[in-house]
């Protein structure tokens, strides 16, 4: 079975702290994707990256960096914690040929709280 | 620009009871369109997919949405709610140009005894 994996469900880091979010996909996806959601706000862009050390602006960048230096794994960094980055970070892959008809595979998520 | 909208946040249906949620994209071409599910503290997980062909789509778990072009919408529907259906439901649209998927807010569905 096709897998995005998160590596933590659930962390706890305080203010001003340098927190890397890890995602590894298995499909040898060519597009990665982060997005954070939050209550009544639903899913937003963060970052994305359609190949190997290519990266690209979502509609949310500020406060984020990313890394990818391997096709199957996608970074997301946030380089000085700040509590209103508190929120659902959910990673995501697509196949470039073939996002239009099949969307993303998604990962389960990481609760990130800025304390 | 590609946009899509969910106008109901919350909806409370009793289980047996047939349930529709609704979504409008505004989208200059043919859309591809999605609709997610994600139960509580999960990801998000693909329930069906438009993008060409038949406008009545059936997905996983019982539902199926219809597109409708003249009224830019695509409402997921389901007969009869079961208690597991209980998560919240995200349309999403498709831009090819920007290789994007378009989220809407989401429609949180509780499911009563």
């Amino acid at each position: 079975d096709v897998k995005v994996t998160q590596s933590s469900r659930y962390l706890v880091k305080r203010t001003g702290e340098k927190v890397f979010l890890e995602c590894v996909q298995d499909m040898d996806h060519e597009n990665m994707f982060w997005y954070r959601q939050d209550p009544g706000l639903g899913l937003r862009l963060i970052y994305f990256s359609y190949d190997v050390k290519m990266k690209e602006k979502g509609d949310i960048p500020e406060g984020y960096s990313v890394s990818r230096e391997k096709k199957e794994r996608f970074s997301l960094i946030l380089e000085s914690a700040s509590t209103n980055q508190t929120s659902m970070y959910l990673c995501a892959s697509s196949a470039i040929r073939t996002a239009n008809n099949y969307g993303y595979t998604f990962g389960s998520g990481t609760r990130l709280t800025v304390v | 620009a590609q946009s899509v909208t969910q106008p109901d946040i919350h909806i409370t249906v009793s289980e047996g009871a047939s349930l529709e949620l609704r979504c409008n994209y505004s989208y200059g071409a043919t859309p591809y369109l999605f609709w997610y599910v994600q139960s509580p503290g999960q990801g998000l997980q693909l329930l069906l997919k438009y993008f060409s062909g038949d406008t009545l789509v059936q997905g996983i778990k019982g539902f199926e949405a219809e597109f409708k072009r003249s009224q830019s919408s695509f409402n997921l529907r389901k007969p009869s709610v079961h208690w597991s259906d209980a998560a919240e439901y995200f349309c999403a649209v498709h831009g090819g140009a920007t290789n994007k998927l378009i989220f809407g807010t989401g429609t949180l569905l509780a499911v009563q005894p």
